[in-house]
């Protein structure tokens, strides 16, 4: 089974702090992504990454960076966190194009952030 | 703008009882429809995927249908159990370059005895 595990399942941070939201998979999946989820907004990507040390801006990159150091490792990096920057954030993996298992995503259990 | 929406919201059945959940959406050049299901503070877990040339797909008491002229999805949930109280998410992949996935809102699902 693919796993796909995050750091903290529940952070409770301060505004102006800086945020480490780490995520790691076990399936040498080359694709990684992060997402917020909230309310009545559905998923919206952040950043994703096609390969170690590259990546890419999804929809709402702004106040986020990210790193991939290693190909199992996608890190989530809030440079100087504000409240609305709360949310929950996903981590989700994929194998590469033409992979068995196609393009299906598959989820970290999430971690939810409150940003006080 | 690629765009899923998901009616309704939210939806209270009772255990036992029927329930179907639609998915509308206007994303192009179409490549896959996916049902996620998500548990509460879980991350989401697939449950159907569906392409262009598929009407319908079935998964135990879930079943999916597709139609890709009107561009419309419904989820299928027979016999609730109140394990299936949850959002499900309807997520449609472009077939672009990026193969970027469009998410719906979810519909929010209680299942009560």
């Amino acid at each position: 089974d693919v796993k796909v595990t995050q750091s903290s399942r529940y952070l409770v941070k301060r505004t102006g702090e800086k945020v480490f939201l780490e995520c790691v998979q076990d399936m040498d999946h080359e694709n990684m992504f992060w997402y917020r989820q909230d309310p009545g907004l559905g998923l919206r990507l952040i950043y994703f990454s096609y390969d170690v040390k590259m990546k890419e801006k999804g929809d709402i990159p702004e106040g986020y960076s990210v790193s991939r150091e290693k190909k199992e490792r996608f890190s989530l990096i809030l440079e100087s966190a504000s409240t609305n920057q709360t949310s929950m954030y996903l981590c989700a993996s994929r194998p590469g194009q033409g992979a068995p298992g196609g393009y299906e995503q598959y989820f970290g259990p999430g971690t939810r952030l409150t940003v006080t | 703008k690629n765009q899923v929406e998901q009616s309704p919201q939210s939806l209270i059945i009772l255990e036992g009882k029927n329930c179907t959940l639609q998915c509308n959406y206007t994303v192009s050049p179409f490549s896959n429809l996916r049902w996620y299901k998500q548990d509460t503070g879980r991350g989401p877990v697939s449950l159907t995927i569906m392409t262009f040339s598929e009407n319908t797909k079935s998964n135990g008491r879930y079943t999916a249908t597709l139609d890709a002229d009107t561009k419309q999805s419904s989820l299928h949930i027979t016999a609730s159990q109140l394990s299936d109280s949850a959002s499900y998410i309807c997520v449609v992949r472009s077939n672009n370059a990026g193969n970027m996935l469009t998410f719906g809102g979810g519909t929010r699902l209680m299942v009560k005895p």
